[in-house]
């Protein structure tokens, strides 16, 4: 069975404290992972998209990379404007369009 | 403006009634999702549909119906026999393929 494990569940960092935040998961063959950013009360907003072990994707003060068994988000030196929840999700092969998603990290960036 | 719209964004019924909650996407995507997300939880699979008058059943379907009558409608009906339904329900939508999906605001529905 496909699995989505995101730790921390939840992040304090104060403002300038780079962390990541990481998605360890489970399936019989990846086709690609993804990362998003929800605010309270709205929908899930796409930051990125991984293939293939060893790939990186940049977006401001967001890094995301990607292993066989695991994904990391890392957060340069945050903003209190960062604080959200950030989901990870994957596509498995065998599973047409269709994403698993992990529990989420909550962040919370403090100024 | 391309986007995903969902309504309403606030909806109240009492238990033993049917509501539908519509989903509305003007980005030319043929397929459509529906989520259910719960405190704390991640986000579930209702149904998915990949074209037009064709869906399929995802992990939580009992209790839901939906329909596919049109590329860029897929509305969802909480039916009362869903014994959970006070949930935020996310719509999504995306090409095929190994593509990102792109979601709508949200329903948050509460049934007392």
């Amino acid at each position: 069975e496909d699995q989505v494990t995101q730790s921390p569940e939840a992040l304090r960092l104060q403002e300038g404290e780079s962390s990541s935040l990481n998605c360890s998961y489970t399936v019989s063959g990846l086709r690609g992972l993804f990362w998003y950013r929800q605010d309270p009360g709205k929908g899930p907003e796409f930051l990125f998209t991984l293939y293939s072990a060893g790939e990186e994707k940049e977006k401001e003060r967001l890094k995301a990379t990607l292993t066989k068994k695991e994904s990391f988000l890392h957060i340069t030196a945050p903003k209190p404007e960062d604080s959200a929840t950030y989901l990870c999700a994957v596509q498995p092969n065998n599973a047409g369009n269709m994403l698993t998603f992990g529990g989420g990290t909550r962040l919370m960036v403090k100024p | 403006d391309g986007g995903i719209t969902q309504s309403p964004k606030y909806l109240f019924r009492k238990e033993g009634q049917n509501v539908t909650l519509s989903c509305e996407q003007n980005l030319n995507h043929d397929a459509m999702y529906w989520y259910r997300q719960d405190p704390g939880q991640g986000l579930r699979l209702i149904y998915y549909s990949q074209i037009v008058n064709d869906f399929q059943k995802g992990d939580i379907a009992e209790g839901y119906s939906v329909s596919r009558e049109k590329k860029e409608s897929f509305p969802l009906t909480v039916t009362s026999a869903q014994k959970n339904p006070t949930a935020f329900y996310l719509c999504a939508s995306s090409v095929q393929g190994a593509y990102e999906q792109y979601f709508g605001p949200g329903t948050r529905l509460t049934v007392t």
